[in-house]
């Protein structure tokens, strides 16, 4: 199975300020299509999971452009430019690559 | 809008079985890829199995395979994951979630939470 690693695993940030969260899998996500199945969730304190971008790099509709994807091959980074008090929560890679599909551990943030 | 609706989640004890249904709406769902994804109390989340709409292909995380079935109801808009020989190990809430996209889950239900304990 391919394994997804977070870092960090907890990331107190300031308001305003940016961050930043890795995602590296295991082996390459490149599937034989040409594309590119990395997709990033945000998960609030007790709702379920919004995904925030598919493909690297698409933003989902409805999600703030403070939001950002990037990242080939197995190294993958999502990005908040400016954190506000509503992007507290888990935020979770997940590559839908290979079967079986997998999550990363998961990253809390949190604000300082 | 999409609407996914979760049920049958309860408590079960170890070795039993269990049937949870998702009543889906505001898209075609016929036509389209079912997931469930499950995460135990406080933990991450794990995907458990994905059909697509003709229910010829399914995919399972190895360690459900044998014990859980994934199906679905395509003239009811109805999602089903049966749950066999259940263990500790299967207490989670379970999402139903909709795959639209290939390799993604794009939209997910509220949760059911399924306890497996004596």
């Amino acid at each position: 199975d391919v394994v997804m690693t977070q870092s960090p695993l907890s990331l107190p940030v300031t308001l305003g300020q940016p961050a930043s969260i890795s995602c590296r899998s295991s082996q390459s996500l490149v599937k034989s299509d040409g594309n590119t199945y990395l997709n990033w969730f945000q998960q609030r304190p007790g709702q379920s999971p919004r995904r925030l971008i598919y493909k690297i790099s698409n933003r989902d509709s409805g999600v703030p452009d403070r939001f950002s994807g990037s990242g080939s091959g197995t190294d993958f980074t999502l990005k908040i430019s400016r954190v506000e008090a509503e992007d507290v929560g888990l935020y979770y890679c997940m590559q839908g690559t290979h079967w079986p599909w997998t999550f990363g551990q998961g990253t809390k943030v949190e604000i300082k | 809008e999409v609407q996914l609706v979760e049920s049958g989640g309860g408590l079960v004890q170890p070795g039993g079985s269990l049937r949870l249904s998702c009543a889906a709406s505001g898209f075609t769902f016929p036509k389209t890829w079912m997931s469930w994804v499950r995460q135990a109390p406080g933990k991450g989340l794990e995907w458990v199995a994905n059909i697509n709409d003709d229910e010829k292909e399914k995919y399972y995380v190895d360690s459900v395979k044998g014990r859980f079935a994934i199906s679905r109801d395509n003239a009811n808009n109805l999602l089903y994951l049966q749950m066999n020989r259940v263990g500790v190990e299967d207490t989670a809430v379970y999402y139903c979630a909709r795959s639209a996209s290939p390799g993604a889950v794009d939209d997910w239900g509220q949760g059911t939470l399924v306890t497996v304990s004596s």
